[in-house]
């Protein structure tokens, strides 16, 4: 099994759409939560941090459970320059990140 | 002017041929990390320097060796290209206590 796993996709989704991406890890150490954004042929940047309570970012909103290691981000109101790969990045304690494979999001006019 | 830039950002080689990636930052980061990505895969780390005299393995460094030169340049060497060392090549910096990381551009390599 592979620590970090997301679905693939893509999810081809209307401008508008409301969208959720989940990601499951292996390592139950793990200690910080990251979504990162990569755009076709370029590097990944960060998107929000993934906090125990949940945490919110504009149209952006991350969830934990700790308990069935598991951590979605929902997009709300998808538009068109949301398009993109979506990583799910996990950091175990004294470690470094482990990434995800990616869920590549397609956001149609 | 980027933060964190990487030479050459496309290199098309031989098998058996040496390969030196590059890169250099600004931002003052003691972290320095070297990553491979593959379609469908997530990155790997490849080795990782969290100072000047602090090189580490990652999970796939076997075929690859680094150089931290200062604390602004991190190098990665394919000693001899083989074309399953084609992909995209990341690196990446970080400040200690704190879990972001900054990527550079990516280095595009194929190896014939």
């Amino acid at each position: 099994r592979k620590e970090v796993e997301q679905d693939p996709g893509p999810f081809n989704v209307p401008e508008g759409a409301t969208v959720a991406f989940n990601c499951t890890y292996s390592n139950s150490a793990s200690q910080s939560f990251f979504w990162y954004r990569q755009d076709c042929r370029k590097e990944p940047k960060l998107l929000m941090s993934v906090y125990s309570s949940g945490n919110e970012d504009g149209r952006f909103t991350a969830q934990l459970n700790r308990a069935s290691q598991y951590i979605s981000l929902l997009i709300r109101d998808s538009k068109l320059s949301d398009s993109a790969t979506y990583l799910c990045v996990v950091m175990p304690y004294g470690q470094n990140f482990v990434f995800g494979p990616g869920t590549r999001l397609s956001v149609l006019p | 002017d980027a933060d964190v830039t990487q030479t050459p950002r496309n290199r098309i080689t031989k098998t058996g041929k040496r390969i030196m990636l590059e890169c250099s930052q600004t931002k003052g980061h003691d972290r320095m990390y070297w990553y491979r990505q593959d379609p469908g895969l997530g990155l790997q780390l490849i080795y990782y320097s969290f100072d000047v005299k602090d090189i580490n393995k990652g999970e796939i460094s076997d075929g690859y060796s680094v150089s931290r030169q200062a604390q602004a340049k991190f190098s990665l060497s394919l000693e001899s290209a083989i074309p399953n060392q084609t992909a995209l090549y990341f690196c990446a910096t970080s400040e200690p206590g704190t879990a972001t990381q900054f990527f550079g551009p990516g280095t595009r390599l194929t190896v014939l």
